[in-house]
């Protein structure tokens, strides 16, 4: 069964610092690591994505950094601002199944003013 | 453009009565999955649906709960007899394809058990 460990669990940064979160996982049946971002009581919100053909993606302030070799990847958050505080979530398919996926435990980001 | 749609958004009941969470998807949206999250807790996967189809349910319980997708009306997640350990939020997500596409997640639904 596929397991998905992220880390931290929390994190507080200054504002304009860099978050990094990182996230490790087995076997999955394809390459497809996205991120969510989720603020307290809604549902969580696709942040950003990577597929198997870049080992890179940056969007804005947000890069998901992919090493396919050591199976991890992380979100670089950069010039963090007191607006992103949230909590994260990678996700990484099942490794038999692409119709799920399966979610770390999250990471409960805090960026002071 | 409407997004994912859940409801209720709050449900209270007490111990052995059941409940009933509904989940439209996005317009265009075929596949339907079903998320938990327990407090303080990440998504634990329920279920996957398509119109008419159950294709996955190996995360929900064996007992108890019971979801359907049917060709007309909303995603329907049921949960009989509920139990204190049933409180949680229950979110809905949709894609249009596989999980090669993006799954969208409606703002949940939180489950009190009294």
């Amino acid at each position: 069964q596929q397991q998905v460990k992220q880390s931290p669990q929390s994190l507080i940064v200054q504002k304009g610092g860099i978050s990094i979160i990182n996230c490790a996982y087995e076997n999955t049946a394809f390459d497809y690591f996205p991120w969510y971002q989720q603020f307290p009581g809604k549902g969580p919100a696709l942040l950003i994505a990577i597929r198997p053909d870049v080992s890179e993606k940056k969007e804005g302030r947000f890069t998901i950094s992919f090493n396919k070799s050591a199976k991890q990847f992380s979100l670089h958050i950069m010039d963090s601002q007191p607006g992103d505080s949230a909590t994260y979530f990678c996700a990484a398919p099942s490794r038999t199944s692409g119709s799920r996926l399966t979610f770390g435990e999250g990471t409960q980001l805090t960026v002071n003013p | 453009n409407a997004g994912v749609m859940q409801n209720p958004r709050h449900l209270v009941r007490r111990r052995g009565q059941e409940a009933r969470l509904r989940c439209s998807p996005m317009k265009g949206h075929s596949h339907v999955y079903w998320y938990r999250q327990l407090p303080e807790e990440g998504l634990k996967f329920m279920v996957y649906l398509q119109k008419e189809n159950i294709i996955d349910e190996s995360g929900m319980p064996k007992e108890r709960f019971s979801a359907e997708f049917p060709k007309e009306g909303p995603s329907i997640l049921r949960i009989q007899q509920v139990v204190r350990g049933d409180s949680a939020a229950y979110f809905c997500a949709s894609s249009p394809g596989l999980a090669t596409e993006t799954q969208y997640f409606g703002p949940g639904t939180r489950l009190l058990v009294l």
